[in-house]
């Protein structure tokens, strides 16, 4: 099947760091990313990995690929509570045409 | 451009009524995806077009539904005979290509009573 799974929620303090968590099915998908939404709003792409990287950084953020267990994770540095949102992640499973399947989303709640 | 447009924002509608949704992509993207998300869950993908061709329809998308893109610019997705299980946020995406990711308008939000 195609299922990417996620922690539904996690809960930090402004200025921590926060490690968002995914799993996902296919093997074989060459991208993976992440997604952020606001309250009664779209999906933001925040950043994407080629799956024959290990780990990549922009800003503070930082993604890491497990390809052999087929885990994701996002890392927050210093987390503020602008940050506090859904968070997906994403993968293209090798199914003969493009499309992304998305995990249920993990809400990260930030407090001062 | 500043990105997906999609019209309108909400939509409130009887049941048995039909709607029309309309998306307008960034204007060099050739791919186009319709989405749906309920409460707590990520968006389920419905549909895809690649310039004026649909490409792939999920079983998502039942004989109510139907979506064009007639000149390979905007996007209207038509639900005929609304059901209130078809109330849920419908999202548009578009894209170059798939390797930098999709990206997405802010949603058409619908309520069938």
């Amino acid at each position: 099947g195609e299922d990417v799974e996620q922690s539904l929620f996690l809960s930090v303090r402004e200025g921590d760091s926060s490690v968002i968590n995914c799993t996902y099915t296919d093997s074989s998908s060459t991208y993976l990313y992440w997604y952020k939404q606001e309250p009664g709003a779209g999906l933001q792409l925040l950043t994407y990995i080629f799956s024959n990287m290990d780990m990549k950084q922009d800003q503070r953020l930082t993604v890491l690929l497990n390809k052999k267990d087929k885990h994701l994770s996002l890392r927050i540095a210093d987390t503020q509570t602008g940050d506090s949102a859904i968070y997906f992640c994403a993968e293209i499973p090798n199914t003969g045409f493009q499309k992304l399947v998305f995990g249920t989303g993990t809400r990260l709640l930030v407090s001062p | 451009d500043t990105g997906v447009s999609q019209n309108p924002r909400h939509k409130i509608t009887k049941r048995g009524q039909n709607v029309t949704f309309r998306c307008d992509p960034i204007s060099e993207h050739n791919r186009l995806y319709w989405y749906r998300q309920t409460l707590g869950q990520g968006p389920e993908f419905l549909t895809y077009f690649q310039n004026e061709a649909q490409l792939e329809k999920s079983r998502l998308l039942s004989d109510r539904f139907s979506a064009e893109r007639p000149k390979g610019s905007f996007s209207t997705l038509e639900i005929q005979r609304t059901e209130q299980g078809d109330s849920a946020m419908y999202l548009c995406a578009s894209s170059l290509g798939t390797t930098g990711g999709l990206f997405f308008g802010s949603g058409t939000q619908l309520s069938v009573l």
